[in-house]
């Protein structure tokens, strides 16, 4: 149980065009979803916090109107990157947490998106 | 402000033992991860410590002590598919993940 998918996997965009990943629990309501960035060689970068049907809190310096989040069900959130430049090219995480016998306490990850810019 | 250290990179022979040390300075503490990382993947859970001592799960075992502000990992009998990041990460008192940089493991023959 406590499955986590991504859809896509992988995404080739061009500058300027905006990209939408999707995020869903399969088996268990996810109360709360995060999507991370993660930079070669470097550690999970939390980007935004999100509640089903509230706005998401996002960590400082994350451009809230350039990485659109929402949550509108227990089971689906999605990130939109707007207007995409290469620089945020990055490999995209997204996990879940949520009650209904799963363990506040964990985390459950997706598989990521790779994100290319050109 | 809240940090997480643990070392960037250790090297071990296939077979052998290997501890992967964690510390911490935290706003609070509500529970200490260990996840795994294999490159290009997403990270996978290992292990979950809120009380001192050792969790044992097969050839992983964790270890907490939360007056030290310590934690570590222990691999036993080290496989090559054991290569992979290893990250650190502590829920503060607003129970949010603080995260590690994560610990590159290599495993050599």
């Amino acid at each position: 149980g406590a499955v986590v998918s991504q859809h896509p996997s992988r995404v080739i965009c061009k500058s300027g065009t905006s990209v939408k990943i999707e995020c869903r629990s399969l088996d268990f309501q996810a109360t709360t979803m995060f999507w991370y960035r993660q930079f070669p060689k470097q550690s999970l970068m939390l980007m935004a916090t999100s509640n089903e049907g509230s706005k998401a809190t996002y960590e400082q310096g994350v451009e809230k109107d350039k990485f659109l989040i929402n949550h509108a069900s227990l089971t689906l959130s999605t990130l939109t990157v707007t207007s995409a430049h290469p620089e945020d090219s990055s490999f995209y995480i997204c996990s879940a947490s949520g009650a209904s016998g799963i363990s506040y306490n964990e985390q459950f990850f997706g598989p990521g998106t790779r994100l290319t810019v050109l | 402000g809240q940090n997480i250290d643990q070392p960037t990179e250790m090297t071990a022979t296939e077979g052998a033992i290997v501890q992967i040390n964690c510390t911490y300075q935290t706003s609070g503490f509500n529970g200490l991860f260990w996840y795994q990382q294999h490159a290009g993947e997403a990270p996978t859970f290992l292990s979950y410590n809120v009380l001192d001592g050792l969790e044992e799960k097969g050839r992983f075992s964790s270890f907490l002590s939360r007056s030290k502000g310590y934690s570590y990992l222990l691999l036993k009998e080290l496989q090559m598919k054991d290569s992979a990041s290893y990250l650190c990460a502590v829920k503060d008192s607003n129970y949010q993940l603080i995260w590690g940089a994560g610990t590159k493991l290599i495993i050599k023959p």
